[in-house]
């Protein structure tokens, strides 16, 4: 039973460029959220997709961006990057209307900004 | 206040001991509690869940106090591989999952 993937694993980019990072859900799981992680701190609630949409949403500015396919895997996007924006980037899946809590984390993805 | 808040320790603790982590939430209409394990540079890993009262997993016991807001985790018998960061979770009126900035505990020989 895969459990949710993530790609890339790491990525370093400049600043003001942009960047996509992908994550396919645990099987059987059809909710997808994003979790931002700087070092040190707990991780932060970006956005969460059910049903191809956006379900909810933290407190993050609309450079922060993402996606759901038919397949309930996900993009989240990051336009304009900033330093700031350096951190382990966290997708996690669940089963939206059953267990929404019990959320399953993937092995993020280590952005870099320089 | 922030959300969810705990001790950052570090805890550092011989093999064999007894830890507690306490952890207090500001949402007084959360009803689920979650303790996440993270090893350095991995993904948070399900802990336990906490429902009611408190649940007991081997060495591991988590408590909630809802009175007072506050969940904590303990660790008997402390091993060498429970050393990681220890996460409390309470999700907020939404879906999301707010997470403290984690416990660091260290169990050394």
């Amino acid at each position: 039973d895969a459990g949710v993937t993530q790609s890339p694993t790491h990525l370093i980019k400049t600043r003001g460029q942009q960047v996509t990072l992908r994550c396919s859900p645990k099987s059987g799981h059809d909710t997808v959220s994003w979790y931002q992680q700087a070092l040190g701190q707990g991780p932060q609630f970006i956005f969460q997709y059910y049903e191809e949409e956006e379900r909810q949403r933290g407190n993050f500015p609309d450079r922060f961006s993402g996606h759901q396919f038919p397949n309930y895997s996900s993009e989240l996007n990051v336009n304009a990057l900033l330093l700031g924006d350096s951190a382990l980037y966290l997708c996690a899946s669940t089963r939206g209307t059953l267990d929404p809590y019990e959320q399953y984390f993937g092995p993020g993805t280590r952005l870099t900004v320089t | 206040r922030k959300e969810v808040e705990q001790d950052p320790g570090p805890f550092n603790v011989p093999e064999g001991a007894t830890v507690a982590f306490n952890c207090t939430y500001s949402n007084s209409a959360s009803q689920s509690f979650f303790w996440y394990r993270q090893d350095c540079r991995k993904e948070p890993k399900l802990l336990m869940s906490v429902y009611s009262s408190g649940n007991e997993d081997g060495r591991f016991t988590a408590q909630l106090n809802r009175a007072s807001q506050y969940i904590s985790l303990l660790i008997r018998d402390s091993k060498l591989s429970d050393s990681a960061t220890y996460l409390c979770v309470a999700p907020n009126s939404g879906y999301a999952l707010n997470f403290g900035k984690g416990t660091s505990l260290l169990v050394t020989p």
